[in-house]
C-alpha cells in the first residue's frame, strides 16, 4: 500500500509559468515532508521540506504548501526555467523514524 | 567536500551470481542509508546504519541481501543470489545529525543492477 502519492507521472509547463506538482499521503503520522530534484543518472538532490508545523515554506522560486486536513501537498515554482526539467520526489517521514517514504515521481518538462 | 560515491555505477550479471555494491559517504557523516527504485517506481528504503550498526534493517527484501558498515565508514551491499526481481537502481545516502529525521539526506548517483 503506498504512503506517499504522486498521481501525475509528468507535467508540461512553458518556460516562465507557474509549475505545481502534487503528492497525496496517508499516513497521519507524517510531521515532515521533502521535495527531492532528480536529474537523468544522477541521485535525487534535496529541493525543499516543511515540517507539519507549518503550511508553507519558501526558498526563493520554490514554495511547498501543506494542507494536513486534506493530507496534500504542493511544490510550486515560479517562474519556471529549462533546468527545472527533472523529476520531482516527494517524500515524507515522521519523527522517529529516519526512513524516507517516496511518492513514485512526476517528471517536470518546461518547454522554451 | 566530496559528496556520496557509489560503485559501480553499473553492472549486469546473470541471475544466481553474486554482487556487491560500494557506498562512501560524505566524511564525518554517520548515517548512511540504502534505497532502490525499481522499474521507474517509488524510491523504496532498505536500511540504516548509525556508525557501523544497523539501526533500522526493515526494509530488507530478504536474506539474500546483506549489508555491512565496518569501521563505520563505507558500505557495502551484497545480494546473494541475484534474483530477476532485484533489478533496479540502488541509492545509497548520508546525513549528519544523530537526532531525528528531519537531517538532510545527500544521495549519491546509485548503481544500476540488472539480473539476466
Amino acid at each position: 500500500d503506498q504512503q506517499v502519492k504522486q498521481n501525475s507521472p509528468s507535467l508540461s509547463v512553458q518556460e516562465g509559468r507557474i509549475s505545481i506538482l502534487n503528492c497525496d499521503y496517508t499516513n497521519s503520522m507524517f510531521d515532515y515532508f521533502l521535495w527531492y530534484k532528480k536529474y537523468p543518472a544522477e541521485g535525487p538532490t534535496f529541493l525543499i521540506s516543511i515540517s507539519s508545523i507549518k503550511d508553507k515554506n519558501e526558498d526563493g522560486r520554490f514554495t511547498v504548501f501543506l494542507n494536513k486536513s486534506a493530507k496534500h501537498l504542493s511544490l510550486h515554482i515560479v517562474p519556471s526555467q529549462p533546468g527545472d526539467s527533472a523529476v520531482y520526489f516527494c517524500a515524507a517521514a515522521w519523527d522517529s523514524n529516519y526512513q524516507l517514504i517516496w511518492g513514485a515521481g512526476t517528471k517536470l518538462i518546461i518547454k522554451p | 567536500e566530496a559528496g556520496v560515491t557509489q560503485f559501480p555505477s553499473h553492472s549486469v550479471i546473470e541471475k544466481g551470481q553474486t554482487v556487491t555494491l560500494r557506498c562512501d559517504p560524505i566524511s564525518g557523516h554517520d548515517n548512511l542509508y540504502w534505497y532502490r527504485r525499481v522499474m521507474g517506481k517509488e524510491i523504496k528504503f532498505l536500511l540504516h546504519f548509525v556508525k557501523e550498526s544497523k539501526q533500522d534493517e526493515s526494509g530488507m527484501p530478504n536474506n539474500r541481501f546483506l549489508a555491512e558498515r565496518t569501521g563505520g565508514t563505507y558500505s557495502t551491499l551484497k545480494v546473494q543470489p541475484a534474483e530477476l526481481e532485484d533489478s533496479g537502481v540502488y541509492f545509497c545516502a548520508s546525513s549528519h545529525l544523530l537526532a531525528g529525521s528531519t537531517d538532510t539526506q545527500y544521495f549519491g548517483p546509485g548503481t544500476r543492477l540488472t539480473v539476466l
